[in-house]
């Protein structure tokens, strides 16, 4: 069936190391997300992508990195990994029809 | 600044009753909102959206109501059911601004028996 997969769905790293949450869409949607959800603060955006080598800052992008070479990829690297990155990391598409996002399941990345 | 807001993190509502979760927001510019659903160790999944062009709209058990003036919407669930038991995000977009929805932080519902 065609979706979002993520991996890894569980990560424990380090303080320092590098770290990246792979997204992978079947369905050629253009653009493409990374959300984060933190208590408290819900879902908050990290950064998007609206086609292959193109991307964009949303409102927490500070400690990642992202890139997009291939339509159906979007990998998020976290290059120096610290605690308060410590989250659930979901990556999603979006739908023209019906202006809709559709999300992964999600990566839980925890950094002791 | 949060921009989409859900001021009440937790709701607890008996079986057959009628759930109501509230979302508002400040950005005017908005102009189409979503409601999604979230169960624990998924993925939200979409549930229903309405235009800024209308003031409501229906879906089977979910209604949403938005109130344009009062920079308010409302998901209403009837009856609702324990399988509704899950968190709640409203999220909010601007046409041609990037696809991009700013969420809520959330509102969990309870559904007792």
């Amino acid at each position: 069936d065609a979706g979002i997969t993520q991996s890894p769905r569980y990560k424990i790293t380090e303080t320092g190391r590098q770290v990246t949450l792979m997204c992978h869409q079947t369905w050629s949607h253009s653009y493409m997300f990374w959300y984060r959800q933190d208590l408290g603060h819900g879902l908050r955006l990290i950064y998007y992508s609206a086609a292959a080598d193109i991307t964009d800052k949303g409102e927490v992008p500070d400690g990642y990195v992202v890139s997009r070479s291939k339509t159906e990829n979007f990998p998020l690297t976290l290059e120096s990994a610290t605690r308060s990155q410590t989250s659930v990391y979901f990556c999603a598409s979006f739908r023209d029809r019906g202006n809709t996002i559709y999300f992964g399941e999600g990566s839980w990345l925890t950094v002791v | 600044d949060q921009q989409v807001k859900q001021n009440s993190p937790s709701l607890s509502v008996q079986e057959g009753r009628i759930s109501i979760l509230n979302c508002d927001y400040t950005n005017s510019m908005f102009d189409y909102f979503l409601w999604y659903k979230k169960y624990p160790a998924e993925g939200p999944t979409f549930l229903i959206s309405i235009s800024s062009i209308k003031d409501k709209n229906e879906d089977g058990r979910f209604t949403v109501f938005l109130n344009k003036s009062a920079k308010h919407l409302s998901l209403h669930i009837v009856p609702s059911q324990p399988g509704d038991s899950a968190v709640y995000f409203c999220a909010a977009g601007i046409t041609g601004g990037g696809n991009k929805l700013t969420f809520g932080t959330g509102t969990q519902l309870k559904v007792e028996l």
